[in-house]
């Protein structure tokens, strides 16, 4: 079974400019995951979808990150304009469904915002 | 609001040698708990999980954890330890339908 894909894997980007991370999660899991990790913490999430729907956003910054999931598929996040503050490792994870199921993580993205 | 605590930042443990890692959460009358590793350039991966039941929990690679609701704790285990465990490992609540993570305990090896 393919596990979570996601790209790219390494980002350098300098402050003010925008960035895009896609995520494939495991075939026929119903909810994806974005989740954010900045060096020396736990991942924090970001947002989670249930197929196409958002289900939890409350801890994205709107104001500059924005995530869809067209057809329940894939996924991508985008940061614009990207802060300093933004240099974490940014993990998608799937899962077949919500409540307690066992979360699959991508390997990650990590940026650095310059 | 839930919240997990991992009170040690970093451990050091000989290879062969026992190992416990603490973690506390503080959430739920019916706390989910998990415990994940992540290698370096790595997602996390999921050792075990506790939702109800028998306390010690097993998982993969001879971890075992044990919940404690009087303690609050959900602590981590492995009675001999080799060289390939060293890593980052995370306990975890989930609550909210939400899993919180805590910050984490990087495991070192010595020979």
């Amino acid at each position: 079974e393919a596990g979570v894909a996601q790209s790219p894997r390494y980002k350098i980007i300098e402050k003010r400019q925008s960035v895009a991370f896609w995520c494939n999660p495991i075939s026929g899991h119903a909810t994806l995951y974005w989740y954010q990790q900045i060096l020396g913490q736990g991942p924090k999430l970001l947002i989670q979808f249930q197929n196409n729907g958002v289900v939890d956003d409350s801890q994205l910054p709107k104001d500059r990150f924005s995530a869809e999931r067209l057809k329940g598929v894939d996924s991508t996040l985008k940061i614009q304009p990207a802060k300093l503050e933004d240099s974490a490792v940014y993990l998608c994870a799937s899962s077949l469904s919500t409540v307690g199921d066992e979360q699959y993580f991508g390997p990650g993205t990590r940026l650095t915002v310059t | 609001a839930q919240s997990v605590t991992q009170p040690d930042i970093h451990i050091t443990v000989s290879e062969g040698a026992s190992l416990e890692l603490r973690c506390n959460y503080s959430y739920g009358a019916t706390p989910y708990l998990f415990w994940y590793v992540q290698s370096p350039g790595q997602g996390l991966q999921l050792l075990l999980k506790y939702f109800s039941g028998d306390t010690l929990v097993q998982g993969i690679k001879g971890f075992e954890a044990e919940f404690k609701r009087s303690q609050s704790s959900f602590n981590l285990r492995k009675p001999s330890v080799h060289w390939s465990d060293a890593a980052e490992y995370f306990c975890a609540d989930f609550g909210n339908e939400k899993l919180t993570f805590g910050t984490g305990t990087r495991l070192t090896i010595i020979p």
